[in-house]
């Protein structure tokens, strides 16, 4: 079964303590891999697509990695505004799928 | 930028009754998906939509139907409402064939009581 999984569900830091989230997927042909964040009362907003193994993408504090198994999201010297919750997905190759969700990694950032 | 727009953010609705949520893409895309969110259970796709008029289940279709007469409104209709149907409903959407991920609306939360 296609499957992503989110760790750990909730994860809180002090201002300027760096740290990584994780998403281990086993899916059958991965496209791509997505981040999303999430403020509460809203829609997921779009941060990062990642497409293979290897691959690194950056914005401001935040940068994802890919490997063929997990993919990270790094956040390096959080402010208390990098607080929500974290959400990564999964495309399939095969058509006719929609992307696959993990439950989501909770961030808050105490100042 | 893509907009997707939910029409209502907050909606109260009494056990039994129909209740209607609206979603509109304005950049002409194919692919239309209603999910509903959950603590602790994430984002589950109810139904999806590949095109005008098509129509596919997702995970949990129970209790819920789907309407799409033109490409840009996606409907999701809660044929007799009950209070387990109480959620976050988000409404995305995407081009076909697109590698990125999907665009969200800003979600409706749903309160049956």
């Amino acid at each position: 079964e296609d499957q992503v999984t989110q760790s750990p569900e909730a994860l809180r830091l002090q201002e300027g303590e760096s740290s990584s989230l994780n998403c281990s997927y086993t899916v059958s042909g991965l496209r791509g891999l997505f981040w999303y964040r999430q403020d509460p009362g809203k829609g997921p907003e779009f941060l990062f697509t990642l497409y293979s193994a290897g691959e690194e993408k950056e914005k401001e504090r935040l940068k994802a990695t890919l490997t063929k198994k997990e993919s990270f999201l790094h956040i390096t010297a959080p402010k208390p505004e990098d607080s929500a919750t974290y959400l990564c997905a999964a495309s399939l190759h095969q058509a006719g799928t929609a992307l696959i969700f993990g439950k989501g990694t909770t961030l808050s950032v105490s100042s | 930028d893509v907009k997707v727009t939910q029409s209502s953010r907050y909606l109260v609705k009494r056990t039994g009754e129909k209740v209607f949520l609206e979603c509109v893409q304005d950049m002409d895309h194919e692919n239309m998906f209603w999910y509903r969110q959950d603590p602790g259970l994430g984002l589950r796709l109810i139904y999806f939509s590949y095109d005008v008029k098509m129509k596919e289940k997702g995970d949990i279709p129970e209790g819920y139907s789907v309407s799409r007469e033109k490409k840009e409104r996606f409907s999701l209709i809660l044929e007799s409402a009950s209070t387990n149907q109480t959620s976050m409903y988000l409404c995305a959407s995407r081009a076909q064939g697109a590698t990125y991920g999907y665009t969200f609306g800003s979600g409706t939360r749903l309160t049956v009581v």
